[in-house]
């Protein structure tokens, strides 16, 4: 299995612009996360889908962030307008319902400088 | 509000020495601790976890420590190696998989110098 796929690795952009992150869970994973990880704040989650339904977003910091899933292969988390403080390392993780541990696979992560 | 409290945020120890790592939690509802390893550019990936029904778990130079009562979990480290070099996050979940999420500590920067 390739795992968690995310892209792009890297994303640099100026603030005000829009910025989005993508993901691709293990295939038969029902449960989808996203996070954010600083040094300020340690590893946060945003928000996670249960058969690409969200569950619970009350991670996300305000309006300026969004997150989708039209299908069980494909999320995104879009920031706009992006600000410098969003500056982090943002991974998607995804586990199945059908484990007896909730353990979470996680992806490469984007690393996101907005200037 | 932090949910798992974690301690040290970093840590620097010699090779061969034991490496410790501490967690604490409030909510007697979690019953599944795992941990978590991150090396730098990676995303974590697991670790080591413990049910609260056994108060020991190891796995090679990996040990959980868990004591119910206090509320409290530990990560040992045996023989710590330069390539134990990395964050480790404790966690925690409720059984049941309708719940799905974990509740991370903050992590804790291990440095296992040679």
């Amino acid at each position: 299995d390739a795992g968690v796929i995310q892209s792009p690795r890297h994303e640099v952009t100026e603030m005000g612009q829009e910025v989005t992150l993508r993901c691709k869970p293990i295939s038969g994973h029902d449960y989808l996360f996203w996070y954010r990880q600083t040094m300020m704040r340690g590893l946060e989650l945003l928000i996670y889908f249960n058969n690409n339904v969200p569950i619970d977003d009350s991670g996300m910091p305000e309006d300026r962030f969004s997150a989708k899933m039209p299908n069980a292969s494909f999320s995104t988390l879009k920031i706009q307008p992006s600000e410098p403080r969003d500056s982090a390392v943002y991974f998607c993780a995804s586990r199945t319902s059908g484990s007896s541990y909730n353990e979470q696979f996680f992806g490469p992560g984007t690393r996101l400088t907005v200037l | 509000q932090q949910q798992v409290k974690q301690s040290p945020q970093s840590l620097i120890v010699q090779k061969g020495g034991i490496s410790i790592i501490n967690c604490a939690y409030e909510n007697t509802a979690f019953d599944y601790f795992p941990w978590y390893q991150q090396f730098p550019g990676k995303g974590p990936a697991l670790l080591i976890a413990i049910r609260p029904d056994v108060s020991e778990k190891k796995e090679g130079r990996f040990t959980i420590s868990f004591n119910k009562s206090a509320k409290q979990f530990s990560l040992h480290i045996m023989d710590s190696q330069p390539g134990d070099s990395a964050t480790y996050f404790c966690a925690a979940s409720t059984r049941g998989s309708t719940l799905g999420r974990l509740y991370f500590g903050r992590g804790t920067q291990l440095t296992v110098w040679p």
